[in-house]
């Protein structure tokens, strides 16, 4: 399956910008997906394709990708932020993969 | 609006086969354009993709787990189903039901709220 590398831990200052960043040979080929996830809860969709956002997701989220680097900003980062951000893409063979997680902390 | 809901024992001996369910409710799971998927997620762990099964029938397993898994679908009880054989203690995880969009840029854009198994004796 699709091999992806997150760091594992970022922080942002209250209304800062924050970008999270995924790493991986797919993601030359394949668009990135990432997925917002608090304790006790299940993961939710915020950016997919080039740049999509489900409804719902405030558009302080947006997403942008280069080389093998896709990765997901915040702009203005809120407290209600703070949670563990998942990258995901497939390969040629259909395969799925997710990033190890990064763990944002809004300070 | 389509949801997701995942149902099976909280609780599976080792050796033994881990079956779940997820039942999918406000759209058709013959629909066209998706894909309906499991991942998992071991305790205080990252998510971990399983596999995925096409309304067309195609499926798609993780190399790492294609050898114990299989996944199904029920178009007249609109579900889908996971079975995970000779499971161990390493299979004890939260397990997700998802929709994926089966295009270019796809995503699991619908998720299940999440199902404990533990495996024990």
């Amino acid at each position: 399956s699709s091999e992806l590398t997150q760091d594992p831990a970022v922080s942002v200052a209250l209304g800062q910008t924050v970008r999270i960043t995924c790493q991986g040979d797919s993601l030359r080929s394949y668009y990135a997906s990432w997925y917002q996830q608090k304790p006790g809860q299940a993961p939710v969709l915020v950016i997919y394709g080039k740049n999509n956002r489900p409804s719902g997701i405030p558009d302080r989220f947006s997403g942008s990708s280069s080389g093998n680097t896709a990765s997901l900003t915040i702009t203005g980062a809120q407290a209600e932020d703070e949670a563990d951000y998942y990258c995901n893409s497939r390969d040629s063979s259909g395969n799925h993969g997710f990033g190890g997680g990064t763990k944002l902390t809004v300070l | 609006q389509v949801q997701l809901q995942e149902s099976g024992p909280g609780l599976v001996k080792p050796s033994q086969t881990l079956s779940l369910t997820c039942t999918v409710s406000g759209g058709s799971i013959s629909s066209g354009g998706y894909y309906w998927s499991w991942i998992r997620q071991h305790p205080g762990k990252g998510l971990e993709w399983i596999g995925y099964i096409y309304y067309s029938g195609s499926t798609y397993y993780n190399p790492s787990l294609k050898s114990r898994v299989t996944i199904s679908v029920d178009t007249s009880k609109n579900q889908f189903s996971l079975k995970l054989s000779s499971v161990t203690a390493a299979d004890t995880a939260v397990y997700y039901c998802a929709r994926g969009l089966a295009r270019r840029d796809d995503a699991f854009d619908i998720w299940g709220q999440g199902t404990m198994v533990t495996v024990s004796s």
